[in-house]
């Protein structure tokens, strides 16, 4: 069974730029989340789909940060106009269905620096 | 508002003793909580989910404890490994929210 994959791995920008990053869960799962993890720190939940309905994006930074799941399956998050802080890792994850009895699983992430 | 605390200080432990990791949390009531490992430069990988009405769970080397009213979780892992060296993460979730840990450092010395 393939795995969620994301790109890019990797990407540095510079501050007030614009960038983009493409996840593709694992096939059949509904649900799919979008996670900042800043160095040393957990995972942060900035989005979550259902679907391609958004069932949480209460942590999302909207004056700046927009996703979207057209068709329900892959995803892009994109970030206009970046700040430093935003350098992070994005992680991507997807489970069959939404709710805490379901495991997610992640891909590999994409790191982010921005300059 | 609501916290998740992980032992911040890294765990350094010898191969074949047990390792136990703490997850406190404060002004939440999770309904599931779960346990993921992630290693450098990947992202977590699941290993244990525990519901709410549970008390303990274990999965080969693997045991989660859940006390609802302490507000804590006890991971073990029981005949340690030096490949068991990781962060390992909690993660609570109630009502499709889901809220991850920072995460404890585990070395295990050969």
């Amino acid at each position: 069974e393939a795995g969620v994959a994301q790109s890019p791995r990797y990407k540095i920008i510079e501050k007030r730029q614009s960038v983009a990053f493409w996840c593709n869960p694992i096939s059949g799962h509904a649900t799919l989340y979008w996670y900042q993890q800043i160095l040393g720190q957990g995972p942060k939940l900035l989005i979550q789909f259902q679907n391609n309905g958004v069932v949480d994006d209460s942590q999302l930074p909207k004056d700046r940060f927009s996703a979207e799941r057209l068709k329900g399956v892959d995803s892009t998050l994109k970030i206009q106009p970046a700040k430093l802080e935003d350098s992070a890792v994005y992680l991507c994850a997807s489970s069959l269905l939404a709710g805490g009895d379901n495991e997610q699983f992640f891909g590999p992430g994409t790191r982010l620096t921005v300059l | 508002s609501q916290k998740i605390e992980q032992n911040s200080e890294a765990l350094n432990i010898q191969e074949g003793k047990t390792a136990t990791l703490t997850c406190n949390y404060t002004n939440y009531s999770p309904a599931y909580l779960q346990w993921y490992r992630q290693d450098p430069g990947r992202g977590p990988v699941f290993l244990l989910l525990i519901r709410e009405n549970e008390k303990e769970k274990r999965k080969e080397r693997l045991k989660v404890t859940f006390d609802t009213t302490l507000k804590q979780s006890l991971f073990h892992i029981t005949a340690s490994q030096p490949a068991d060296s990781a962060t390992y993460l909690c993660a609570l979730e109630r009502g499709f929210k889901t809220i991850f840990g920072a995460g404890t450092r585990l070395f295990v010395k050969a």
